[in-house]
């Protein structure tokens, strides 16, 4: 069984652009979460979707969105893009929404904004 | 707000030795918690998880955690460390009812040392 995909692993973008994070999760499951972990602040929460629909938001400014389509792979975006959201971003995927399920994560993507 | 405090940010320990790595959360009525285990460059994957039942749960590769709910701890322990456990540790609280988010604290560093 495929785990979780995340693409790309490694983007460098400058200041002022966007970037569209992929995600396809474990064939099955339908609840994507998305997470942003930096050194320190260990995983912040930034969304989850469960069949198309967002279930759950996390304290991330409007230039954070994402979206969930019918086959349950998800992206995100992240327009306007500021030093401080050099991050790695992680997608886990679960087959249930609201928490008590085992969360399966991607190897995430690795984002440098120069 | 559901929160939870690792209180170490790195633990080093000769290997064979014993380890604890600690965690509290914010008290609630009805908690999940989990375990989960990064080693580098890789996403996270599940140590061990409490839903309900027993508050001793074993997880994969010999670790353990107790659910204390007085002192609403989840501390993790294996009686004896491998040079192979060198990762980073995430302790996890989600709750019970609606659309909970699974929130992570900040990592605990164990680094085994031989």
């Amino acid at each position: 069984k495929a785990g979780v995909t995340q693409t790309p692993r490694y983007l460098i973008k400058t200041r002022g652009q966007q970037v569209t994070l992929s995600c396809s999760p474990i064939s099955g499951h339908r609840s994507v979460s998305w997470y942003q972990q930096t050194p320190g602040q260990g995983l912040q929460f930034l969304f989850e979707y469960f069949s198309e629909t967002q279930r759950n938001k996390g304290n991330f400014p409007g230039r954070f969105s994402g979206r969930q389509f019918s086959n349950s792979r998800s992206e995100m975006n992240v327009s306007t893009l500021e030093l401080g959201d050099s991050a790695l971003y992680l997608c886990a995927s679960s087959l249930v929404s609201g928490g008590a399920g085992e969360l399966f994560f991607g190897e995430g993507s690795r984002l440098t904004v120069l | 707000a559901q929160s939870v405090t690792q209180l170490d940010s790195q633990v080093p320990v000769f290997e064979e030795a014993p380890v604890e790595l600690r965690c509290n959360y914010s008290s609630s009525v009805s908690v999940y918690l989990f375990w989960y285990v990064q080693y580098p460059n890789q996403g996270l994957q599940l140590l061990l998880k409490y839903l309900s039942g027993s508050t001793l749960v074993k997880g994969i590769n010999g670790f353990e955690a107790e659910f204390n709910k007085s002192q609403t701890s989840f501390h993790l322990r294996k009686p004896s460390v491998h040079i192979s456990d060198t990762a980073e540790y995430f302790c996890a609280v989600s709750y019970s009812g609606g659309y909970q988010k699974v929130t992570f604290g900040i990592g605990t560093k164990l680094q085994v040392i031989p």
